[in-house]
């Protein structure tokens, strides 16, 4: 099973909203709602943010929302804050009882 | 609050055995899914497998003849053991423990995570 595609790189600026896309296939990302978003920062474990293609984890700031249209899901961060510069990686399911993840987008707080 | 530390050597020799363990505090083992996630420098995160309810466990096909997970529920671990290694196994490992009611597919709470390197 290949990897989920992301872009490499995002960027925007403080206050901005930002798209991050993920494109998988008809045994992924289009068959089953069981997308989940991951913050990463340099040097740390990824952090759930987003579960089931629009579930926020409790604690999750309401500025990261997800969504999903065929085989592309995304993540989309509004107001955009310096904090929010991370590595951000999407992960589905798909089926059999397998996970697979992307390849990580850099978001750059400009 | 649940949390996961890893443990084991950091170095390993092409074609060993990788073994890992994960120590869990504030929650039981014997609930829930609790899965192995690698990610090689600079690379996006690769699942390895789970295990849940202490025996019942499931595998990537990619690595399915390589990775065995098992569970010491005296202790309240689990651990991982990867034979065959090659350079390609080089990966900060994770474990990882689902987020609620997600059967696996979700992973809700991680480790601090462990870079081991394969190399001789």
């Amino acid at each position: 099973q290949s990897a989920l595609t992301q872009p490499p790189s995002a960027s925007g600026s403080p206050g901005q909203s930002v798209t991050i896309s993920c494109t998988g296939t008809s045994s992924d990302v289009g068959a089953y709602n069981s997308v989940s978003w991951y913050q990463q920062h340099p040097g740390k474990a990824p952090k759930l943010i987003i579960y089931e293609v629009t579930r926020r984890r409790p604690g999750v700031p309401d500025r990261f929302s997800g969504s999903k249209s065929g085989y592309t899901a995304s993540l989309t961060v509004s107001g955009l804050q310096a904090e929010d510069e991370a590595d951000y990686y999407c992960c589905s399911y798909a089926g059999s009882n397998n996970v697979i993840f992307g390849g990580g987008t850099r978001l750059t707080v400009l | 609050q649940v949390q996961l530390h890893e443990s084991g050597p950091g170095l390993v020799k092409p074609s060993e055995t990788l073994s890992l363990t994960c120590t869990v505090s504030g929650g039981y083992i014997s609930t829930y899914y609790w899965s192995w996630v690698r990610q090689p420098p600079g690379k996006g995160p690769e699942w390895l497998g789970y295990i849940y309810s202490s025996v019942n466990t499931n595998y990537n096909p990619s690595l399915k003849s390589r990775v065995t997970i098992s569970v010491d529920t005296s202790k309240n671990q689990f651990s991982l053991k990867l034979t065959s290694v090659t350079a390609a196994d080089t990966a900060v490992y994770y474990c990882t423990r689902d987020a609620e009611h997600t059967h696996g597919r979700v992973f809700g709470y991680w480790g601090q995570g462990t870079l081991v390197a394969v190399s001789s």
